[in-house]
């Protein structure tokens, strides 16, 4: 089976930095994704991972540890519209993902 | 159309209805898939088509049955539906000519309440 866990929630002040931590355990690894879904609204992409090491896009980076089962999105200098749940999945083949159940990020003024 | 949609946007139903959720998406993507997302649970899947004319059950497929007569439309129904099918349901696709890359693109999402 599947295990994918990340905190429930966390709370950051616009500006800060705030760091979503994911651990998998999966049979299969083909790649890791994290998406933003905005409450009321579809999951949308916004990073992928599949060799170890950190990529960064703007704000927002992704790290991936595969020999700990381990990633984190990293967001910096947040801002109100970031408040969001973030999804954490994982490739583990046959074209599918599984998913965490989800972090809920509050941004405070 | 770009990119996928979902109908209807939501929906209430009598317990022991039948019901169809329609997905659509003109990105020509083979694989497609139907998930539920429940507070707490995040997304599960339901059932999955890798290619016109092939289904997969996914994580929680009782109660759900699904089609893939063409690329572009996967619908989604429930043949007597239950409260417990109370949910959101999106639809996604992706490119599987892409390998391991398997970026997801998700519908709105329809939001179907049963009671």
């Amino acid at each position: 089976g599947q295990n994918i866990d990340q905190p429930t929630e966390m709370t950051a002040t616009e500006g800060a930095i705030v760091q979503i931590n994911c651990t998998y355990q999966t049979s299969g690894f083909n790649g890791l994704f994290w998406y933003q879904q905005h409450a009321g609204e579809a999951p949308t992409f916004l990073s992928y991972n599949v060799l170890d090491g950190l990529e960064e896009k703007g704000r927002f980076s992704s790290f991936l540890s595969r020999s700990k089962g381990y990633s984190y999105l990293l967001l910096k200098e947040l801002q109100m519209k970031d408040s969001a749940s973030y999804l954490c999945a994982v490739s583990s083949g046959d074209y599918k993902l599984s998913f965490g159940a989800g972090t809920t990020v509050t941004v405070r003024a | 159309i770009a990119g996928i949609t979902q109908a209807p946007t939501s929906q209430i139903l009598a317990a022991g209805r039948r019901m169809t959720l329609r997905c659509t998406q003109d990105m020509r993507h083979n694989a497609m898939y139907w998930y539920r997302q429940d507070l707490g649970l995040g997304l599960r899947l339901i059932h999955y088509s890798n290619t016109a004319g092939t289904t997969g059950k996914g994580e929680v497929p009782d109660g759900y049955s699904v089609s893939r007569a063409n690329t572009d439309d996967f619908p989604l129904t429930l043949a007597s539906a239950v409260p417990s099918q109370t949910s959101v349901y999106f639809c996604a696709s992706s490119d599987s000519a892409r390998g391991d890359y398997n970026e997801q693109f998700f519908g709105p999402g329809t939001r179907l309440t049963v009671l």
